[in-house]
């Protein structure tokens, strides 16, 4: 079936870099984009960016430019999201998804802890 | 703060019908397509809606979406106790160059 599956949850601290991973399933990965949104704790869903699987064009949202990386693997159908210099306001639940908001990823905790 | 608003609350009673407002501004809801998701807890959210008021497959036609100017509505008719979520819209925003999300309704039982 046709599906996005996540890496598995990281605690990091302050100042450091997360990578966090989506593979996707079951259908052409470059015909599709990948989406990034993220969920703090309690809160509502904020758009990250997205990048197309099939030629790269990214856009990334403004809060976010200059330190956020989204690549994709085509060769292992796997999209990936690098948030640098971590805050502890960076603490959520990273989600991917297709560019259209059809299919969703289970979600990738990230906690930013001293 | 999110550029889209909409009401932190909605209830019904089993049955009822509730509706879900989302107001924008032309640069997002005004020239751009609508879409609506559900989150039940500890889920990832689910599309219902998309270009406004297309239901993807598999999703009851008990939700409907509809737009005007800047603001759309999600309506939910035949309130069902799985109906309790968290509710949101979202749409691209042309000034913002990127997608904004609604601030989010919570969707009560009663």
């Amino acid at each position: 079936q046709v599906q996005l599956v996540q890496s598995g949850g990281e605690v990091k601290k302050p100042g450091a870099s997360v990578k966090v991973s989506c593979k996707a399933s079951g259908y052409n990965f470059i015909s599709y984009g990948i989406t990034w949104v993220r969920q703090a704790p309690g809160q509502g869903l904020e758009w990250m960016g997205w990048i197309s699987a099939s030629n790269g064009n990214i856009d990334y949202g403004l809060k976010f430019q200059g330190r956020v990386t989204m690549t994709t693997d085509t060769s292992t159908s796997t999209a990936y999201m690098e948030l640098r210099s971590l805050r502890s306001d960076d603490t959520a639940m990273y989600y991917c998804a297709r560019h259209n908001f059809d299919i969703w990823g289970q979600g990738t905790m990230v906690t930013v802890s001293s | 703060q999110s550029v889209l608003t909409q009401p932190p609350s909605a209830s019904g009673t089993p049955g009822q019908r509730v509706t879900i407002s989302c107001s924008g501004s032309s640069s997002n809801i005004g020239t751009n397509s609508l879409y609506w998701f559900q989150q039940l807890p500890g889920a990832a959210p689910k599309v219902l809606i998309y270009t406004n008021n297309q239901r993807p497959s598999g999703v009851p036609d008990r939700f409907s979406g509809s737009k005007s100017g800047t603001s759309a509505s999600l309506a939910i008719s035949g309130l069902r106790s799985e109906d309790e979520a968290d509710y949101y819209c979202a749409v691209w925003d042309d000034t913002l160059s990127g997608y904004v999300f609604g601030t989010g309704t919570k969707v009560t039982v009663l």
